[in-house]
């Protein structure tokens, strides 16, 4: 069975900084990988979508890399902003009709 | 944003009663999904339809039934509430089923007590 966990379960940078956010998944036979936003409250966005014969996506200052054979994952967000705080999840669709979801990160941005 | 309503936005029941969550789209889209999101657990598949009539079962179906009459309308029965189905419910949609991007709705807040 498919599981998705991600670290760090949260994050706290100042406004500026450059952060990476890791998923990982145990089976590496995967069709695609998303990364999604969730503000309190709300639905979730997609952000990126990897599918398993791509290495990265790039969306302004985000940046998403993919590694099947390693099980891993890393979204990368540059000059970090308030806004951009949320909890980033990820998600892996392994073929079947599911996506498998991660836990998420916390993100905190400071001014 | 894509057009997804969900409604209600919030429920609260009693255990033992009915529930009925709907979910419509705008987007004509083939896919739509049903998820729980619980502290813990993130994010569960409930049920999920490939079409009109066309329903299947997710990781934590049981207690839960689907219908689908229209393309536009997903619609999700508690049969009779329990109070371990208090949880954040969300509707997804997907043009391609694995491989496009998935669009969620608000959520409905459903409390059972």
């Amino acid at each position: 069975k498919q599981e998705v966990t991600q670290i760090p379960a949260a994050l706290s940078v100042p406004e500026g900084e450059n952060l990476v956010l890791n998923c990982s998944f145990t089976d590496s036979a995967i069709y695609n990988l998303q990364w999604f936003r969730q503000d309190p409250g709300k639905g979730l966005t997609s952000l990126l979508l990897i599918q398993s014969s791509q290495r990265e996506q790039t969306s302004g200052r985000l940046n998403a890399s993919l590694d099947k054979s390693s099980g891993r994952s890393t979204l990368y967000i540059a000059a970090s902003q308030p806004g951009d705080s949320a909890t980033y999840l990820c998600a892996v669709n392994d073929y079947g009709q599911n996506f498998v979801f991660g836990p998420g990160t916390r993100l905190s941005v400071l001014p | 944003d894509a057009g997804i309503t969900q409604s209600p936005r919030h429920k609260v029941t009693e255990t033992g009663t009915p529930v009925t969550l709907r979910c419509h789209q705008t987007e004509n889209h083939r896919y739509m999904y049903w998820y729980r999101q619980d502290p813990g657990h993130g994010l569960r598949l409930i049920h999920y339809s490939y079409g009109v009539k066309d329903t299947d079962k997710g990781e934590v179906s049981d207690g839960y039934s689907v219908s689908r009459s229209k393309t536009e309308d997903f619609l999700l029965t508690l049969e009779s509430a329990t109070s371990s189905q208090t949880s954040v419910y969300f509707c997804a949609i997907s043009e391609q089923q694995g491989n496009e991007k998935l669009f969620f709705g608000s959520g409905t807040q459903l409390s059972v007590l």
